[in-house]
């Protein structure tokens, strides 16, 4: 199956600093790539939908000035958690479609990135 | 909007046992239907999908009907392994999860 390559695996950081999380597509290109939140009790909610080539559209509640998003490419998406704070810790995870169409194709994950801000 | 409700975990099962673990939708039109697994330390991935109503998907043994009458989508083993014990996800083709339900299964 398609690879999706999420980096860094682990991150710590101060209070107050900023954090870039990296997703790529690995052998085939992604229009849209999803960025995730999943929580201790692994419910999993979607944060953003990032559109390569145009702004990433945001879930209600997401802060788009703290989670910026870009899609600058169609192999790479990426999540810069600004200002982080210890309530930002949690496991975030990136998916991307092959194809251009939702229909019925399938999403590819990330193995996610589990940051700690202390 | 859209959403997936899913069965609330976490589920425990001797070997053998029967599986379902329910899903039910709301979204406007016809999505199409996934679950997605995610085994311990890895990445979720398919498991399999639907993408009409009346289609059964189907993979390692688990099962799910499209069922539009009833919005509903619910996954079904049945006998499971104890190398199924993983996080179970219900999900529309907009991206949208249910909460995931969590199965142990015990030898």
């Amino acid at each position: 199956g398609a690879v999706v390559s999420q980096h860094p695996s682990r991150v710590i950081c101060k209070s107050g600093t900023s954090v870039k999380i990296e997703c790529r597509s690995l052998d085939f290109q992604a229009t849209t790539m999803f960025w995730y939140r999943q929580f201790p009790k692994q419910s999993l909610m979607l944060m953003a939908t990032s559109n390569e080539g145009s702004k990433a559209t945001y879930e209600q509640g997401v802060e788009k000035d703290k989670f910026l998003i870009n899609h600058a490419s169609l192999t790479l998406s990426t999540l810069t958690v600004t200002s982080a704070h210890p309530e930002d810790s949690s496991f975030y995870i990136c998916s991307a479609f092959r194809g251009a169409t939702l229909q019925n194709t399938e999403a590819f994950f990330g193995q996610g990135t589990r940051l700690t801000v202390v | 909007g859209n959403s997936v409700t899913q069965m609330e975990g976490p589920v425990t099962l001797s070997e053998e046992a029967f599986l379902t673990i329910n899903c039910t939708y709301t979204a406007t039109g016809y999505p199409s239907l996934f679950w997605y697994v995610q085994y311990p330390g890895e990445g979720l991935q398919l498991l399999l999908k639907a993408t009409k109503a009346d289609d059964k998907g189907s993979n390692k043994g688990f099962e799910a009907t499209y069922r539009k009458e009833t919005t509903s989508f619910h996954l079904e083993k049945g006998s499971v392994q104890v190398s199924d014990s993983a996080v179970y996800f219900c999900a529309l083709n907009d991206m949208r999860f249910g909460a995931g339900t969590r199965l142990t299964v015990k030898p």
